[in-house]
């Protein structure tokens, strides 16, 4: 079974400047691992996913991670933020391949301040 | 392109009773799965529906079932609703054969559940 950790509730972040969300996990398998976004009263949108290859993975908004396996860990980076990406960001993960259950973390809030 | 469609998109429903919350997944894709979102917390897993057929479970009672129709779309069904069953449910498809540029879920905008 795999299981995710999201190390902080809530982000706040001045506009423009750099954010980093952490997320590890937990497995005696080799994982697939997801960022997901949610904005207010809406579904989960996907951010970036790592499968295989490269450890940097970009995604959709400027958004990327870095896959790390000796450390477990696969944390979620923007070098400048927006009002915009004000919004709670989930962690995921799964077993590789096939139609394995995600995962989730408990979420990080991203609060952008102007 | 459609993507994920669920309805309704609110219900309000009393102790005890049933409900019945449907999705429709993006076209191409043949696997549903079923999230239930608390408030402040994240997502977690109710089941999977492919081939008509639930695949996979988690750690919820037998009050939660589902159906998935030839078409693919899929219902959750909730009997002897409970207080704490208020949620979001969020409903998630996906083709894990379609290979890794596709791989994913695509989720839906959810049905807010609130049981009084």
């Amino acid at each position: 079974a795999q299981s995710v950790t999201q190390l902080d509730s809530q982000v706040p972040v001045f506009e423009e400047a750099p954010v980093e969300l952490r997320c590890n996990y937990s497995s005696s398998v080799s994982v697939y691992l997801f960022w997901y976004v949610q904005y207010p009263n809406q579904g989960l949108q996907l951010l970036l996913k790592y499968l295989s290859g490269s450890t940097l993975v970009k995604g959709i908004n400027g958004f990327e991670a870095e896959f790390n396996k000796s450390q477990t860990s696969f944390h979620l980076r923007k070098p400048s933020v927006h009002i915009s990406d004000t919004a709670e960001y989930f962690c995921a993960v799964s077993g590789p391949g096939g139609y394995q259950k995600v995962t989730f973390g408990t979420g990080t809030k991203l609060q952008v301040i102007p | 392109d459609a993507g994920v469609t669920q309805s309704p998109t609110h219900l309000i429903k009393t102790r005890g009773q049933q409900v019945t919350l449907r999705c429709s997944p993006k076209s191409g894709h043949d696997t549903v799965s079923w999230y239930q979102q608390a408030l402040g917390q994240g997502p977690q897993f109710i089941f999977q529906y492919y081939e008509e057929e639930e695949r996979q479970r988690g750690n919820f009672p037998d009050r939660f079932s589902g159906h998935q129709f030839p078409n693919y779309s899929s219902e959750l069904n909730v009997n002897a609703l409970l207080l704490g069953d208020s949620a979001l449910y969020l409903c998630a498809s996906s083709n894990p054969d379609r290979g890794h540029r596709d791989y994913g879920y695509t989720f839906g905008s959810g049905t807010r559940l609130t049981v009084v």
